[in-house]
């Protein structure tokens, strides 16, 4: 699987938009981008996945680049309840299982 | 749906004792992942099952760990002889392959290992 780079931490103003970027400079063209979260002491939460294009759900959107090479993570209204490890994983297709998770970004959400 | 379940949450341990954790997970699922969590890391892959077939395993996976799953539902993790090194969250997840499923992992609440 490619590997992935993110920044070790970040801070956010509640209510503010969080973008969390990743870097997936070696992933190939059936490798998916999902991201996952971790607050604390709890197990990761799926936040959302994708290949190529953008995608949005209840949770947060996903901006990959056209060449694939990074993608940035949208919480488009930051709470206190998303201070959370964020992981960028990539993955190759569906029967592919294993999940590389790195280190993470921790998000600070900020009164 | 109540999620997966793992048991215990919490186990201390004197070095060289044996332990063994379960894993129940979501109903419907056919695949289960143990991953290995240390203080400040992410997630580590340790193991992986298709239905009772376990077919991929870890290097970190050394020979005084087993896992099993023998009828397709939950899950065993044994550790054998317990070392200082082996403290750590141990995480199960989940999935399904079902044909145009999202095939996303759900976790548990993982099982936190002391060795003292």
């Amino acid at each position: 699987d490619a590997k992935t780079t993110q920044p070790p931490s970040m801070d956010c103003a509640e209510g503010r938009a969080a973008n969390l970027p990743c870097n997936h400079s070696t992933i190939s063209g059936n490798e998916y981008v999902y991201w996952y979260r971790q607050i604390h002491s709890q197990g990761p939460q799926y936040i959302i996945h994708g290949l190529k294009n953008n995608e949005t759900n209840e949770m947060a959107s996903l901006i990959i680049t056209e060449d694939r090479k990074s993608s940035t993570l949208i919480l488009p209204h930051a709470t206190l309840r998303d201070t959370a490890v964020y992981y960028c994983i990539v993955r190759v297709g569906r029967n592919f299982n294993k999940f590389y998770f790195g280190s993470g970004t921790k998000l600070n959400v900020k009164p | 749906d109540t999620g997966v379940s793992q048991d215990p949450r919490h186990k201390i341990t004197k070095r060289g004792q044996n332990v063994t954790f379960r894993c129940d997970p979501i109903s419907e699922h056919n695949r289960l992942y143990w991953y290995r969590q240390t203080l400040g890391q992410g997630p580590e892959f340790l193991t992986y099952f298709q239905n009772e077939a376990q077919l991929e395993k870890s290097r970190l996976l050394s020979d005084r760990f087993s896992a099993e799953r023998p009828k397709g539902s939950f899950s065993t993790l044994e550790i054998q002889r317990t070392e200082q090194g082996d403290s750590a969250m141990y995480l199960c997840a989940s999935s399904t392959s079902k044909q145009g499923a999202l095939d996303e992992q759900f976790f548990g609440p993982g099982t936190r290992l002391t060795v003292l």
